[in-house]
């Protein structure tokens, strides 16, 4: 069975601090890795990765994909309060249907 | 450009009643989703729409759960009669065509059963 695995659950750091959250998957037709911000709303796209060893940046916060390995990573530098929520990651497989696989969320709190 | 749009935003009923959501995509997205949200974990598809095609409803429970989306754009997932386990966020989601990557999600709808 297809499945999207995060770790951690929930992480609590200090502001300034560089976390990296972690973003493990089986999937079968692999398309595409998605990341997205949740805060109390709706989530938020941040990335789509799609080839292994390229980076993907904005601002403070990049991410990468090791296809070999199956997972991804998204580092945040100099954290700030505002970074505070649950990230997600998502996985697209596309075989006869397409499937959009989720991740459970790691939750990230920033204490100033 | 406007966002996703869903209403209401939160929603409290008793167990039995009835309860529908409304979502109106972004202008041009062909795929529309729902999805329920529960605390502490990831989305879980409910149905996906190309344009008025239902494409996807695998894990839509039919027997109390109802979705449309006539002429393919504002879309309403209906629930009869609400249970307990029915307490959750409906987010609901739209993109250009599935397997164009990024989703943009309204705000949510919060339900409560009581």
């Amino acid at each position: 069975e297809d499945k999207v695995v995060q770790s951690p659950l929930s992480l609590v750091v200090h502001e300034g601090d560089t976390v990296t959250l972690n973003c493990s998957y089986e999937v079968t037709n692999f398309r595409s890795l998605l990341w997205y911000k949740q805060e109390k709303k709706a989530p938020t796209f941040l990335f789509m990765l799609t080839s292994s060893g390229i980076e993907k940046k904005s601002g403070r916060l990049s991410s990468i994909l090791d296809k070999k390995e199956l997972f991804s990573i998204l580092n945040i530098t100099a954290t700030q309060t505002g970074d505070s929520a649950i990230y997600l990651c998502a996985v697209e497989a596309w075989d006869s249907n397409y499937q959009l696989i989720w991740g459970a969320g790691t939750k990230l709190i920033i204490k100033p | 450009e406007a966002g996703v749009v869903q209403s209401p935003r939160y929603k409290i009923i008793e167990k039995k009643q009835p309860v529908a959501f409304w979502c109106n995509p972004i202008s041009g997205h062909n795929t529309l989703y729902w999805y329920r949200q529960n605390l502490g974990q990831g989305p879980e598809l409910l149905i996906r729409y190309e344009n008025e095609e239902a494409v996807d409803d695998s894990q839509l429970p039919k027997d109390r759960f109802s979705a449309e989306r006539l002429k393919g754009v504002d879309s309403t997932l209906k629930i009869q009669p609400a249970e307990l386990g029915d307490s959750a966020v409906y987010l609901c989601a739209s993109s250009l065509e599935s397997g164009h990557g990024e989703l943009f999600f309204g705000e949510g709808s919060r339900l409560t059963v009581l």
